[in-house]
């Protein structure tokens, strides 16, 4: 009973490189998201994916892009590393895609550090 | 501007014991709310939802008190157990944005044996 896989779990980049976080989920939910967290700032949202196709931003999307590969799988993708985005990423599912707020199932997190 | 907060970063609690767990809104918007409990090296889990047109939801320990005019929630545990030791999200939303989520920045709950 998987629910929603991210990898990789850990990562340390240099300023400039680039990287994609993967993500999956089993439950067959429609939507699908980018949080990143950091201390005192609770949970933000980067990027959404309300249904396979669509990709929205969120609260803090500079500085990354997403693809909403199939309905399964939904990445995250650094382009040029900063250490202002030294952060823990959780991706999440959700069933519902839009009008009702509900239920996200998220991943363990990717902790990710940029030096 | 954070429109969810969580004032206290950390409560200690002894076991048995209520806790408290409060949160505070800016968004007269925000017509549903829940808790997420997060363990270390774990995602957030959901615990407890209520919606606007309630001001009290009970699940088992868990009960979560919604207070719209001085937009203000609360969850309370009791009792209250080692195991619940984590850090505790409030979160919220509009009904017309759909499941995007605004999460108060949590509060680390301890309880001591």
């Amino acid at each position: 009973n998987a629910g929603v896989t991210q990898t990789p779990k850990f990562q340390v980049l240099k300023t400039g490189q680039s990287m994609t976080l993967q993500c999956a989920q089993d439950m067959n939910h429609n939507s699908m998201y980018w949080y990143r967290q950091d201390p005192g700032m609770g949970l933000r949202l980067i990027y959404y994916s309300a249904s396979e196709g669509t990709t929205d931003k969120g609260e803090v999307p500079n500085g990354y892009n997403v693809s909403r590969l199939n309905k399964r799988e939904f990445s995250l993708r650094l382009e040029s590393a900063a250490p202002s985005q030294t952060s823990v990423y959780f991706c999440a599912s959700s069933e519902i895609a839009g009008g009702i707020a509900g239920e996200l199932f998220f991943g363990e997190g990717s902790r990710l550090t940029v030096l | 501007d954070q429109q969810v907060k969580q004032n206290s970063p950390s409560l200690s609690v002894q076991e048995g014991r209520i806790s408290i767990l409060n949160c505070d809104y800016t968004n007269s918007m925000f017509d549903y709310f829940l808790w997420y409990k997060k363990y270390p090296a774990e995602g957030p889990t959901f615990l407890i939802s209520i919606s606007s047109i309630k001001d009290k939801n009970e699940d088992g320990r868990f009960t979560v008190f919604l207070n719209k005019s001085a937009k203000h929630l609360s969850l309370h545990i009791v009792p209250s157990q080692p195991g619940d030791s984590a850090v505790y999200f409030c979160a919220a939303s509009a009904n017309n944005a759909g499941n995007m989520l605004t999460f108060g920045g949590g509060t680390r709950l301890m309880v001591k044996p």
